[in-house]
């Protein structure tokens, strides 16, 4: 099974600046997710990638699959970006339906 | 709009009451998941279901049983609440191929068994 490390756990930045947030997993994956869960619970999904790179406005991701590894990055922090930040994989082999999630990394953006 | 709709957000019960979580989706999707989240443990699969009346375990299935009567409702149910099964439950649904598809979450609800 997947172990699904991130990094920072915890991470509080200034606003505008240049988020990082890493993700690293053990095993081959055929898609990779970054989830955002806002206080009260809810979760909604900014990107599913399986290689290279995806732009939603403000947000990037990237992976890459030799090394493993996996990065979120935010441009332009605001606070209303504060929330925890989930990575979750699907791995190549096994059930084609579970995913293996990260703890999460919680980011505080102050104003 | 996509909707995942939980029944209740926040839930008290008592050690060995039964207890019933539904999860509505109005998107014809055909997967549907479980899951719990405790703090350090991220996300963890209780159950999911790939059709109605079909289940199958996830990782922490213990204590839990699931019902899909319907394409559109998930129930998980706790048969017998105890304290350790105080936590935040999500919803999820997805088109098909769980992973491969992006799923879409509920609200959640944050169960207290006292």
């Amino acid at each position: 099974k997947n172990e699904v490390e991130q990094s920072p756990q915890n991470l509080t930045a200034q606003e505008g600046e240049f988020i990082t947030i890493n993700c690293s997993y053990s095993v081959g994956i055929s898609a990779l997710h970054w989830l955002q869960q806002h206080p009260g619970g809810g979760i909604v999904s900014l990107f599913m990638l399986s290689s290279g790179k995806k732009k939603h406005g403000r947000l990037i991701a990237t992976i890459n699959i030799q090394e493993k590894h996996s990065s979120l990055h935010i441009t332009a922090s605001h606070p209303r970006d504060s929330a925890v930040y989930i990575c979750a994989v699907l791995e190549t082999s096994g059930s084609a339906r579970q995913l293996t999630f990260g703890s999460g990394t919680q980011l505080t953006v102050l104003p | 709009d996509v909707k995942v709709t939980q029944s209740s957000r926040y839930l008290v019960k008592r050690t060995g009451e039964k207890v019933f979580l539904e999860c509505v989706q109005d998107m014809d999707h055909e997967n549907m998941f479980w899951y719990r989240q405790d703090p350090g443990l991220g996300l963890r699969l209780i159950y999911f279901s790939y059709d109605v009346k079909m289940k199958e375990k996830g990782d922490i299935p213990e204590g839990y049983s699931v019902s899909r009567e319907k394409k559109e409702r998930f129930s998980l149910i706790l048969e017998s609440a105890s304290t350790n099964q105080t936590s935040m439950y999500l919803c999820a649904s997805s088109l098909y191929g769980g992973g491969i598809n992006e799923q879409f979450f509920g609200p959640g609800t944050r169960l207290t068994v006292l």
